[in-house]
């Protein structure tokens, strides 16, 4: 079974700085798919950022970019000039890409997220 | 405005009481799914679903159950419910190779 680690509970960051939260994985598969989201206090599930593990190049969308190491399996989130919206908790996803009779390769595994906080 | 519609977003029960959570998404998303997020944790399925008239369980499914009789509805039901069930509860959707669709969640308390 796979299974995503997120080794920081909490992280804080200046507004327009820069911040990096980190996701380990576990996996013996070779084809699957990494996601970032974002839960504000409203408690939505917001996707940020997708990345396909087959692509070398790494994620990036518009502030928001990840550090994909296949090999380490690694998958950090960088955000850059942070703003006060981007406070939230921050969850790490997995998702095998591969396809069985079940469906059950389409289920999400998640981290128990990294609260970031933005100070002003 | 489409996507994934959850009712109730709060929700108090008596212990031994029972009660169904509502999904309904209007995506023609053939997979569903309902989580439960637990303080300081992530989400973990309780069950999923592939079509209309499939279900299959998740990691932590005792104690819930579900049917899919139309693609569009996904209801969770929660028999005897028991304080270990105090959660906040998402159901999702999505097409097999597509993002997923989260719904906004039911807090739900049992005393």
């Amino acid at each position: 079974a796979q299974t995503v680690t997120q080794s920081q509970p909490e992280m804080s960051v200046q507004e327009a700085e820069t911040v990096t939260l980190s996701c380990t994985y576990d996996t013996s598969e070779s084809d699957y798919y990494l996601f970032w989201y974002k839960q504000p206090p409203s408690r939505q599930m917001i996707l940020v950022i997708r990345q396909e593990a087959y692509k070398q190049q790494n994620a990036t969308e518009n502030r928001f970019s990840v550090n994909f190491q296949k090999a380490a399996k690694s998958f950090s989130l960088k955000i850059s000039d942070s703003q006060l919206g981007d406070a939230a908790m921050y969850f790490c996803a997995y998702r095998s890409a591969g396809w069985n009779s079940g469906g059950s390769n389409y289920k999400l595994t998640f981290g128990k997220g990294t609260l970031l906080t933005v100070n002003p | 405005n489409a996507g994934v519609t959850q009712t109730p977003k709060f929700r108090i029960l008596k212990i031994g009481q029972s009660m169904t959570l509502q999904c309904a998404q209007d995506m023609n998303h053939n997979y569903m799914y309902w989580y439960r997020q637990d303080p300081g944790m992530g989400l973990k399925l309780i069950y999923y679903s592939v079509g209309a008239g499939i279900t299959d369980k998740g990691e932590v499914p005792n104690g819930y159950n579900v049917s899919r009789s139309t693609t569009e509805d996904f209801p969770l039901r929660l028999e005897l419910a028991a304080p270990s069930q105090t959660s906040v509860y998402f159901c999702a959707s999505n097409r097999q190779n597509s993002g997923y669709t989260f719904g906004s969640g039911t807090r739900l308390t049992v005393v």
